[in-house]
């Protein structure tokens, strides 16, 4: 059984970095063909894809916040790290970790989510 | 690369059918089978309910099904039931990003 859980801080000072962690069982990263993504949802608005990191290490972003984000793993430990720097309040939003099979190229598991509110 | 377009919105009655589409272009949805969508209900994570264009994963009902002609891609939502309404949200494979959503589709059940 996949499980995938998100912890962080709820609340980031404007112009901080964020920095969420994704704990999974069920799989191992080591795995081929598996990736665990970040997804953010803005309140009321639709979901975002952020980052992606496979078995093989390999890293993909989001181009319009790649240069703000950062995703690592540790296979050991069963988790994924994304950072996001320079944090603004619009960037107040429920982050989702997601488990990635790239044999079908989609998302199957989900996390519950994490709500991480910027404001001074 | 742009968003995949959805209607926002979209309605039917206990028993209808309902399609909701998703456009994107040669590059993301025309170009791969690699389309999903997802169901949300309010203050809940998405489930994945259809992949590789019509693909059910175990546990979805057979009402909901899948299909794509050209740079659209298609859900249908047959014999409507309440629980139905929900945020539906398709995602495609892209040739330069693995990952483009669309804006997502709210559904009613009047």
């Amino acid at each position: 059984q996949i499980t995938l859980k998100e912890s962080g801080p709820t609340l980031v000072k404007p112009t901080q970095t964020l920095t969420l962690t994704c704990t999974f069982s069920g799989f191992s990263l080591s795995t081929s063909a598996v990736g665990v993504g970040w997804i953010r949802q803005p309140p009321g608005q639709a979901l975002d894809w952020l980052a992606l990191i496979y078995w093989d290490d390999d890293k993909r972003y989001s181009p319009s916040l790649k240069r703000r984000l950062t995703i690592t793993k540790d296979t050991s430990k069963n988790q994924v790290v994304l950072t996001m720097a320079d944090m603004d309040p619009v960037d107040t939003a429920t982050y989702y970790c997601a488990h990635r099979d790239t044999a079908m190229e989609t998302f199957d598991y989900w996390g519950q989510g994490t709500l991480v509110t910027v404001s001074s | 690369q742009s968003a995949l377009t959805q209607p926002p919105s979209a309605s039917g009655s206990p028993g209808q059918s309902v399609t909701i589409s998703c456009t994107g272009t040669s590059n993301d949805v025309g170009g791969y089978n690699y389309v999903s969508w997802y169901q949300q209900h309010p203050g809940k994570a998405p489930k994945l309910m259809i992949y590789e264009v019509s693909k059910r994963p175990s546990g979805v009902p057979d009402r909901f099904s899948g299909s794509k002609s050209g740079n659209t891609a298609s859900l249908t939502v047959s014999g409507l039931q309440a629980e139905d309404e929900a945020d539906y949200y398709c995602i495609s494979y892209a040739v330069s990003n693995p990952v483009i959503f669309g804006g997502g589709t709210k559904l009613t059940v009047l």
